[in-house]
């Protein structure tokens, strides 16, 4: 059973860099995408971006500017860095292993929640 | 860019039937799978339904889903509603360079 444990700061001051770790364990990290997804206290989802094991990526053009997803195969890991943070970026943060064929998003870290606050 | 616009909220009764709409604004809904996820407060999201009409196992057979190339849109539809389905539902699409979710309907079951 695959199984997303993530990581990472969870209070930040504005203008700072959040950086978050998702670990994958049970399965290999070949084979498949892996996404970061946030949603803002009391909304809805928003996919910032995704990885594949050879480092190909894509994000959220609303984000774009201000995201890097990169991998960590000798350790089954993928990492988001968000820089320049506001208020705005808030929210419970997920690492998801994505379907590559059909973009089903079917397992899903436990979310940690980021605070942008001076 | 495209949106997919879902009602904010849906309500209805126990034992009835529910259709949740999520609508693409551009592009086709029937060139991209079509996902559907169930969230319940404090958990994370959870798949019901994939491919436009799959369930994964352990998902009860009253949760289905569909497209309608005419309405560009997709529905989910949940029958013999049960108290345990009230949560938020969101859909999910994509194209070549984007990944989308709706904005999630609220269901209560009351």
């Amino acid at each position: 059973q695959v199984r997303l444990q993530q990581w990472g700061a969870g209070l930040l001051k504005p203008s700072e860099t959040l950086s978050l770790t998702c670990g994958v364990y049970g399965g290999s990290i070949s084979g498949f995408y892996w996404s970061w997804v946030r949603q803002p206290p009391d909304k809805g989802l928003e996919w910032i971006g995704e990885i594949n094991h050879s480092g190909d990526t894509g994000y959220n053009p609303s984000l774009r500017s201000r995201v890097t997803i990169s991998v960590d195969t000798s350790n089954n890991q993928f990492l988001l860095s968000l820089t320049s943070v506001t208020a705005a970026d808030t929210a419970l943060y997920y690492c998801v292993r994505v379907v590559t064929v059909s973009k089903k998003f079917d397992y899903w870290g436990q979310g940690t929640q980021v605070t942008v606050s001076s | 860019n495209f949106m997919l616009t879902q009602p904010h909220s849906v309500s209805e009764s126990p034992g009835k039937t529910v259709t949740i709409s999520c609508t693409r604004s551009r592009g086709s809904i029937a060139n991209n799978y079509v996902q559907w996820y169930q969230q319940r407060p404090g958990s994370p999201p959870t798949i019901v339904i994939y491919e436009d009409n799959q369930r994964p196992s352990g998902v009860p057979d009253r949760f289905s889903g569909s497209i309608d190339s005419s309405s560009n849109s997709a529905s989910l539809t949940i029958s013999g509603l049960k108290t345990e389905d009230e949560a938020d539902y969101y859909c999910q699409s994509y194209d070549s360079s984007n990944v989308v979710f709706g904005g999630g309907t609220k269901l209560t079951v009351l």
